[in-house]
């Protein structure tokens, strides 16, 4: 079983729908993290997570919100969502434990707002 | 702030052929390097990493890397491409204890 799991792998929406992104891991690890892709631009933070009780901005969190429901679950919302939010969607994690930053991804969910 | 550039959008390179792919990073203090492959339809894989210690690290699939600090760079290196390793390659810059940045990513072309 993967250890980074991401559901849905693919949705597609309408403009001012609220959408739900789901993250789940089994690696233990405490921090966690969402990012966007979009051709070009490379990964831009969206949010993470250094615990359950931590939450911050990334670098475009605007119109999106997050909840970290346990250690192993964090889920990406989109309030209204609006085209320009179409995107390759990853989560990540990484283990607080010594100072490594590696990052484990999850396989991504294709999200497309009409 | 810490930063990644990637000059290089589109490489093509021949099968068997070598490869480089470059990156520069912008950091005040020793950085944490990364570099991550996605192949097409997948998430992102752990290439090599560079931490402390020895200046070129070895990765999986027989890529390579090399810390210059003069440079500021953390270039990629294979001695023989092969048409699997057709994908998108990042490099990202960590300051440990804290997030990462990513480059914009270098698509890799592998021709026969």
């Amino acid at each position: 079983d993967a250890d980074v799991t991401q559901t849905p792998r693919n949705r597609i929406t309408k403009t001012g729908k609220r959408i739900m992104l789901e993250c789940s891991q089994t690696k233990g690890h405490d921090r966690m993290y969402w990012y966007r892709q979009d051709p070009g631009l490379g990964l831009r933070l969206i949010y993470y997570s250094f615990d359950v009780k931590d939450i911050n901005k990334g670098e475009i969190s605007d119109g999106y919100s997050v909840s970290r429901q346990a250690q192993a679950k964090f889920s990406l919302s989109l309030e209204s969502a609006i085209p320009n939010q179409t995107a390759l969607y990853f989560c990540a994690t990484s283990d607080n434990r010594g100072r490594t930053d590696t990052q484990y991804f999850g396989p991504g969910t294709r999200l497309t707002v009409l | 702030a810490q930063s990644v550039t990637q000059p290089d959008i589109h490489i093509t390179v021949s099968e068997g052929a070598s490869l480089e792919l470059r990156c520069n990073y912008s950091y005040g203090a020793t950085p944490y390097l990364f570099w991550y492959v996605q192949s097409p339809g997948q998430g992102l894989q752990l290439l090599l990493k560079y931490f402390s210690g020895d200046t070129l690290v070895q990765g999986i699939k027989g890529f390579e890397a090399e810390f210059k600090r003069s440079q500021s760079s953390f270039n990629l290196r294979k001695p023989s491409v092969h048409w699997s390793d057709a994908a998108e390659y990042f490099c990202a810059v960590g300051a440990g204890y804290s997030t990462l940045t990513f480059g914009k990513g270098t698509m890799l072309l592998v021709s026969p």
